[in-house]
């Protein structure tokens, strides 16, 4: 009954690896987003997608692609795996921005470890 | 974009005692400002949010204010309890903006029995 659901938990890899993320959210929400969120907490937005399509790309590298094969899912692959993204990515989901009811909500998190 | 500081990054508060942690915006066309909790390794959770026609909103130990002229925002949690230990993320986002949430940069919150 989990309302935004991601895996795996956890993700060790070595560099130069590709390597997905899976989310889905039944919600019921047309709108999905990733977070990245740094060692330091800063928690950044990647990515939303509103009904399948591409709303918000926040000039990550094109190694991050997401895909959104129906609006309940938003998987995020990433190739070619540097140090530095070693993060924990967060998937989330919304009503549509005007909704009176907007709010956003989290799914438990990716914690990936690039060594 | 929207621009969005928080303050202070940390803060330990006596048990019993009031926590209040501020935010403040640059994006004028910001209308809705949510607040995460995020315990250590969990997941941000919504605490509670105000939206830009309301000036303040409480829900039982919680309450956050808005003053928009100013264009800041602040939680405040009453009679803090030990788990209310956690980051806690104030946000902005605009409905008829760039629609993202931006995030402030968190402050850890420490209840001392």
């Amino acid at each position: 009954d989990t309302a935004v659901s991601q895996t795996p938990k956890y993700l060790v890899t070595q560099m130069g690896n590709d390597k997905s993320i899976k989310c889905e959210q039944n919600l019921g929400h047309d709108t999905m987003y990733w977070y990245k969120q740094d060692s330091k907490k800063f928690l950044k937005i990647m990515f939303s997608y509103n009904n399948k399509e591409l709303i918000i790309n926040e000039t990550v590298p094109n190694r991050f692609s997401p895909k959104s094969p129906d609006k309940a899912h938003l998987n995020l692959h990433i190739n070619s795996l540097e140090l530095g993204d070693s993060a924990v990515y967060f998937c989330a989901s919304s009503p549509p921005a005007g909704a009176v009811t907007y709010t956003q909500y989290f799914g438990p998190g990716t914690r990936l470890t690039v060594l | 974009g929207e621009n969005v500081e928080q303050h202070p990054s940390t803060l330990s508060v006596q048990e019993g005692d009031s926590a209040v942690i501020k935010c403040t915006y640059s994006d004028s066309a910001s209308n809705y400002f949510p607040w995460y909790k995020q315990e250590l390794g969990k997941r941000p959770q919504l605490i509670i949010d105000i939206r830009s026609n309301v000036g303040e909103k409480k829900d039982q130990r919680i309450a956050v204010t808005l003053n928009k002229t100013a264009k800041h925002f602040s939680l405040h949690i009453t009679e803090t309890q030990p788990e209310d230990s956690a980051v806690y993320f104030c946000a902005a986002f605009s409905y008829f903006g760039n629609e993202k949430l931006t995030f402030g940069t968190g402050t850890r919150l420490t209840i001392i029995p």
